[in-house]
């Protein structure tokens, strides 16, 4: 199975501030996703992380609130921005389409974030 | 427009008891389905999936499920709960056309009681 990292694990911060969330993936992939979860909701797409271009962002979801990078086939980070409390939640990466894993996404650990 | 639907929230079975998530989908085409289980403070692991072939699949942990194309269900089963099998479960969905993007059930808590 995958090995996807994500640092932090948790993290605790101020409302303006920054942070940013990075994403690693033991192996090459196609594509990578950030998600948002409330403790014992669903997922919500943030947004696909495009290697080399632009991220594609789903409704309700801005670049400037949430600029993602992929420099690599492996690596993605997230940040989010001017942080506010209504970002307290769990920020998800995955990645699917490696040459070992096909068609199935696989999930880092999560990050939880509380903003006070 | 695609959809998962998980009509339970929560499911209560007694351990060693046969158990089952249910899972429906909606999607144009032929459908990509899988399962995920998240157990608490954890990121959601894979447990099985269908793209083609044999209805039953089985998956990690003795779990399995059954593809019903004209009921467009994806139910999850195992023939005997175990108290480790409590956790969040996801139903996902891609339909053939998408960029692997996938749809999300909202989730089903699985509580088993010895």
């Amino acid at each position: 199975s995958a090995v996807i990292s994500q640092k932090p694990s948790r993290d605790i911060c101020q409302r303006g501030t920054s942070l940013t969330i990075q994403c690693q993936v033991d192996s090459q992939v196609t594509m990578m996703f950030w998600y948002r979860q409330q403790p014992g909701q669903s997922l919500t797409l943030i947004a696909t992380a495009n290697q080399g271009s632009e991220a594609t962002y789903e409704s309700g979801f801005v670049i400037d609130k949430f600029p993602i990078s992929r420099p690599n086939l492996t690596f993605s980070t997230l940040t989010v921005s001017n942080m506010s409390p209504e970002d307290s939640s769990i920020y998800l990466c995955s990645a699917v389409g490696s040459q070992t894993w096909g068609d199935t996404q696989y999930f880092g650990p999560g990050t939880r974030l509380t903003v006070l | 427009a695609q959809s998962v639907a998980q009509p339970e929230d929560q499911v209560n079975v007694a351990e060693g008891n046969p158990l089952t998530v249910k899972c429906t989908y909606s999607v144009s085409g032929n459908p990509y389905l899988f399962w995920y289980v998240q157990y608490p403070n954890r990121g959601l692991q894979f447990l099985l999936k269908y793209i083609t072939g044999d209805n039953l699949v089985k998956g990690s942990y003795g779990f399995e499920a059954e593809f019903n194309k004209s009921q467009t269900s994806f139910h999850l089963k195992k023939p005997s709960a175990l108290v480790s099998d409590s956790a969040l479960y996801f139903c996902a969905v891609r339909g053939m056309d998408s960029n692997y993007q996938l749809i999300w059930g909202a989730g089903t808590k699985l509580i088993i009681k010895p």
